[in-house]
């Protein structure tokens, strides 16, 4: 059964860098043909879709988040990873990591969550 | 367009039908998938393509698409369907994830 586990500081200050981690077990991330993915979601808000990493390397991401986001992967440890630069309060989060399928050519799907990780923006 | 447009609120009575809209362009082109979420948990997968139920996912829910329209529907719904529920999808170009902004769900 797949896991993911997301891990990092839960408190992060202003201006400073987010960095998370995702630890895949269960399967390795670089079988099959999938994406690994972060997603956040604020307080009493919706889900935000972060970016996401094929094992090739190749990356897409939000369009508002683009110039502060940066997502790697690591496959010798079968992880990938989040870095979000100068936070801010609006930044405060829960942030989720997944596994994301491409399916039938026109759909996509995420099976597998992470439990979550909240990251507050405080000084 | 880059949006995904959910009810934000919509209540059905214990054992009746309901259906939860996603309104977007990306759906001219794709399907939507649909997760159930509760409080303090990581969304679950309910429906993906075309109408497609994960393992362990009741045939009460079920997924449609019309023109811009994406619909989750579940049939008999119960005390524990009572969730938030968001779609997902691709943009129109097919390069980001979309969410909806979420329908918050009451069984009454």
């Amino acid at each position: 059964q797949l896991q993911l586990q997301e891990s990092g500081p839960g408190l992060v200050k202003p201006s400073q860098t987010l960095s998370l981690t995702c630890t895949v077990s269960g399967g390795s991330i670089s079988s099959g043909n999938y994406y690994w993915t972060w997603i956040r979601q604020p307080a009493g808000k919706g889900l935000e879709w972060i970016g996401r990493i094929y094992t090739s390397g190749s990356t897409n991401y939000h369009p508002s988040l683009k110039s502060r986001v940066t997502i790697s992967v690591d496959t010798s440890k079968n992880q990938f990873s989040l870095k979000l630069s100068s936070v801010t309060a609006a930044d405060t989060a829960v942030y989720f990591c997944a596994r994301g399928v491409d399916y039938g050519g026109n759909s996509l799907y995420f099976q597998h969550w992470g439990q979550g990780s909240l990251v507050t923006v405080s000084s | 367009s880059s949006e995904l447009t959910q009810d934000p609120a919509v209540s059905v009575a214990l054992g009746q039908t309901v259906r939860i809209t996603c309104q977007g362009d990306s759906f001219r082109s794709y399907y939507a998938s649909w997760y159930q979420q509760k409080p303090g948990q990581a969304p679950v997968l309910v429906i993906y393509g075309k109408n497609n139920r994960p393992s362990g996912i009741p045939d009460r829910f079920s997924g449609s698409s019309s023109g811009n329209t994406a619909s989750l529907t579940i049939t008999g719904a119960q005390a524990d369907d009572e969730a938030d529920y968001y779609c997902n999808s691709r943009d129109s170009r097919g390069n980001h994830v979309l969410f909806g902004g979420g329908t918050k769900l009451t069984v009454l």
